[in-house]
């Protein structure tokens, strides 16, 4: 049981170059989210889904893009990557309406945009 | 648009002494408050939580107190130890978790 996996852990790109931060998780929850950790400002939510083929924004959902064809993988993608988007993406996975939704979070990746 | 506002931004504490951070929520249909601790170069792991029909919940070393009315809740650490120093953030969510609002996180550390 791996949990919550997060590739790549590392990232630099220039300015207006398109990436994908991929995300999937083997504990078969239907919530799956997309976070960016920025100093200072917490965890901020970009984008989420309830399940395949749902999903919503978040409270920063500008510049980024999501899609969720399985129950497993949510990645993130980025068209035309900005300066301002460099931070610290965390992927997480929950169950659902239920009374304790606790996330679990992956490792992260560290994207720099020059 | 900050709806959950946690102080202090960082905490130094006295191995043995105790750490307490606090938050505060404007929304309430918030209904569900966890504490996440994480540890450098880890992503987020949860700590402790509480729903706000309990004013206090302890866990080991560690114990939410929850004053609705204030809309106010705050993590103490009892006997902080070195291996207690992390970044903890606190949150807010309805039930069914669909968005989660975190606190800015107090960096902790304990000096030994």
């Amino acid at each position: 049981n791996a949990g919550v996996t997060q590739t790549p852990k590392f990232q630099v790109l220039k300015t207006g170059q398109s990436m994908t931060l991929q995300c999937a998780q083997d504990m078969n929850h239907e919530y799956m989210s997309w976070y960016r950790q920025d100093p200072g400002m917490g965890l901020r939510l970009i984008h989420y889904s309830v399940g395949a083929g749902i999903t919503d924004q978040g409270e920063v959902p500008n510049g980024y893009n999501v899609s969720r064809s399985t129950t497993e993988d949510f990645p993130l993608r980025l068209l035309s990557a900005a300066p301002s988007q460099t931070s610290v993406y965390f992927c997480a996975s929950s169950l659902w309406g239920l009374a304790d939704n606790e996330q679990f979070f992956g490792p992260g990746t560290r994207l720099t945009v020059l | 648009q900050q709806q959950v506002k946690q102080s202090p931004q960082s905490l130094i504490v006295q191995k043995g002494g105790i750490s307490i951070i606090n938050c505060a929520y404007e929304n309430t249909a918030f209904d569900y408050f966890p504490w996440y601790q994480q540890f450098p170069g880890k992503g987020p792991a949860l700590l402790i939580a509480i729903r706000p029909d309990v004013s206090e919940k302890k866990e080991g070393r560690f114990t939410i107190s929850f004053n609705k009315s204030a809309k106010q809740f705050s993590l103490h650490i009892m006997d902080s130890q070195p291996g207690d120093s992390a970044t903890y953030f606190c949150a807010a969510s309805n039930t069914g978790g669909f968005k989660t609002i975190f606190g800015a996180g107090t960096r902790l550390f304990v000096k030994a």
